[in-house]
């Protein structure tokens, strides 16, 4: 069936560093792809999605790009704030659109001043 | 900007008891969808909902789990005998708008908590 597989956490950075969080897909078709943000004690927002292969997507800083190649779908910033300390969740929703979300484990990201 | 709410934010219950979680989708959206997302756990989906019925299930949602539109703007869960396993933060989602997109946009949850 369709899976997400992201990094394990936490990932711990300090103030202005560089942050990737790797998430691969497997799907039967072409999905599309978000990543998800959840905040202390907060539910889940959409931070940033691509819809197709060599899209990328981008939010508050930000990016992710879909490679089908790699079925890959990893997410950048360059420079992290204390602010950005959440747990982000990396999902894939098949293009037939009105289907479940299929999420990764999360991975938890804290960072330090 | 529209958005999806849930109530109540925190149910606590005994085990065996009934729970209706609420949600209040946004107002153009014509599917709906509830998750789960067990302590330290990944998000997991329950069911969707459209058009009155149910559009999949998944095998978490058994017989113990009914959802309902019981009017224009609430969507519930209902979980009927609670068992301990039951205890969670319950994720409900909608999306489709009449432009067609399905982000799926998500409330801020209740956390059950059976004891």
């Amino acid at each position: 069936g369709d899976s997400v597989t992201q990094m394990e956490g936490p990932v711990t950075l300090s103030e202005e560093a560089f942050l990737t969080i790797n998430c691969t897909y497997t799907a039967t078709g072409y999905p599309s792809l978000f990543w998800y943000v959840q905040y202390p004690g907060e539910g889940l927002q959409l931070l940033l999605k691509a819809t197709k292969a060599d899209d990328k997507g981008s939010n508050k800083g930000f990016e992710a790009t879909y490679r089908k190649e790699t079925t890959s779908f990893h997410l950048e910033k360059g420079s992290v704030q204390v602010s950005d300390s959440a747990v982000y969740f990396c999902a894939l929703l098949m293009n037939t659109g009105f289907q479940k979300l299929v999420f990764g484990t999360g991975t938890r990201l804290l960072v330090s001043p | 900007e529209p958005e999806v709410t849930q109530t109540p934010s925190h149910q606590v219950t005994q085990m065996g008891q009934e729970v209706i979680l609420r949600c209040v989708p946004i107002s153009n959206h014509l599917y709906f969808y509830w998750y789960r997302q067990i302590l330290g756990q990944k998000v997991e989906f329950l069911v969707s909902f459209y058009n009155n019925e149910i559009s999949e299930k998944s095998e978490i949602f058994d017989d113990q789990f009914s959802v309902e539109r019981p009017d224009g703007s609430n969507f519930t869960l209902k979980i009927r005998s609670t068992k301990l396993e039951d205890s969670a933060m319950y994720f409900c989602a909608s999306s489709g708008d009449l432009t067609g997109s399905y982000e799926q946009y998500f409330g801020p949850g209740t956390r059950l908590t059976v004891t």
